[in-house]
């Protein structure tokens, strides 16, 4: 059973580009988060997309929107990219089953995203 | 607002030593607490969490940690530390009413000394 898998592992972009990244989640979740982690700091929520919709969002810009398809794997997308963006973007995936899920996350291996 | 405070940033011990690594947050509620393991270029893998009932929880790689709602802590513990155990750490307060995120610490980085 594979766990929730993530692409690319690695990716550098310069200022002003536009970055997708692409989250499989665990085999029998619905729900897919995806968190950024900088350098020295612990993971931050960006947003969380459940039903193909965006169920929760964390203190973001706009620049950051999200997509989760009906096989809900999920896509991240930063746009005008800062160097600010630089971190390593974990996905992580949960059952959705409740109002409230309190199931444990299962985290990918992140996406390192480096921005010149 | 919810937090999660972890104190030490870098916690060094020697191989066979005991270890507590610290972890206290703020909620108004008995929360859902998490701790995760995370090695160089990997994710997080948790090692432990923490619901209701037994205040005094198990987990993987013979970590445990304590939920002491007087104090507001979760801390982790591990009665002999291997080498292997060197990874930083994050304790995590999971989702509760009205929020579907979870909230990290920003982790203590653990240095096992041979």
């Amino acid at each position: 059973d594979a766990g929730v898998t993530q692409s690319p592992t690695h990716l550098i972009k310069t200022r002003g580009q536009q970055v997708t990244l692409r989250c499989s989640p665990k085999s029998g979740h619905d729900t897919v988060s995806w968190y950024q982690q900088a350098l020295g700091q612990g993971p931050q929520f960006i947003f969380q997309y459940y039903e193909e919709e965006e169920r929760q969002r964390g203190n973001f810009p706009d620049r950051f929107s999200g997509h989760q398809f009906p096989n809900y794997s999920s896509e991240l997308n930063v746009n005008a990219l800062l160097l600010g963006d630089s971190a390593l973007y974990l996905c992580a995936s949960s059952p959705g089953r409740g109002r409230y899920s309190y199931n444990e996350q299962f985290f990918g291996p992140g996406t390192r995203l480096t921005v010149l | 607002a919810q937090s999660v405070t972890q104190p030490d940033i870098h916690i060094t011990v020697s191989e066979g030593a005991s270890l507590e690594l610290r972890c206290n947050y703020s909620y108004g509620a008995t929360p859902y607490l998490f701790w995760y393991v995370q090695s160089p270029g990997q994710g997080l893998q948790l090692l432990l969490k923490y619901f209701s009932g037994d205040t005094l929880v198990q987990g993987i790689k013979g970590f445990e940690a304590e939920f002491k709602r007087s104090q507001s802590s979760f801390n982790l513990r591990k009665p002999s530390v291997h080498w292997s155990d060197a990874a930083e750490y994050f304790c995590a307060v999971g989702p509760t009413s009205g929020t579907y995120k979870y909230i990290f610490g920003t982790g203590t980085r653990l240095k096992v000394l041979a």
